[in-house]
């Protein structure tokens, strides 16, 4: 009963440094996102996926990529670091975000420090 | 660009009263309204979805409100105890995207 798993918990990297953060969910969800969230700025939507093969960008894209080779996995890519990119991030699914009953599941999160 | 306003200052209230919380957006047409709590260190978790065309729902102590004239959302928390402070966010949804405002913090004192 894992639900959303996000590894690592915790990262500290060194500007211009790339590393992926691993999102996995075993809940058979097509839709998956990834959110940032810093302090008095809420959630905001990095990239989203309404199913294996597709992605598409969301409110503050630029730095990362995504891919959604499985219905499972939805890996978040930082090309090049930067300390702008320190933040919490949070992985989330849900069944399918276009079904109004939907709710979405969240992942414990990773906070990551650019320095 | 879409905007959602939540009560940025932390929310006070006795035990026992009841906790209302409020979102407004602009630039926006949601199909849905979702509220979610979030406690420090951990994910937001689900509470409640209201759509568009509904006015309320409940669920145990929790009601949410739903006004797509005033582009507003309540949420009450009735008989509020210590255990419901965290933060809460209203989340807007449609267009196959989930969009937050910042959230607001509650605070049950005994």
């Amino acid at each position: 009963n894992a639900g959303v798993t996000q590894t690592p918990k915790f990262q500290v990297l060194k500007t211009g440094q790339s590393m992926t953060l691993q999102c996995a969910q075993d809940m058979n969800h097509e839709y998956m996102s990834w959110y940032r969230q810093d302090p008095g700025m809420g959630l905001r939507l990095i990239h989203y996926s309404v199913g294996a093969g597709i992605t598409d960008q969301g409110e503050v894209p630029n730095g990362y990529n995504v891919s959604r080779s499985t219905t499972e996995d939805f890996p978040l890519r930082l090309l090049s670091a930067a300390p702008s990119q320190t933040s919490v991030y949070f992985c989330a699914s849900s069944p399918n975000l276009g079904d109004v009953n939907t709710e979405a599941f969240f992942g414990q999160g990773t906070r990551l420090t650019v320095v | 660009s879409q905007k959602i306003e939540q009560n940025s200052e932390a929310l006070n209230i006795q035990e026992g009263k009841t906790a209302t919380l409020t979102c407004n957006y602009t630039n926006y047409s949601p199909a849905y309204l979702q509220w979610y709590r979030q406690d420090p260190g951990r994910g937001p978790v689900f509470l409640l979805l209201i759509r568009e065309n509904e006015k309320e729902k409940r669920k145990e102590r929790l009601k949410v409100t739903f006004d797509t004239t005033l582009k507003q959302s309540l949420f009450h928390i009735t008989a509020s105890q210590p255990a419901d402070s965290a933060t809460y966010l209203c989340a807007l949804g449609g267009y196959n995207k989930l969009i937050f405002g910042a959230g607001t913090r509650l605070a049950v004192h005994p």
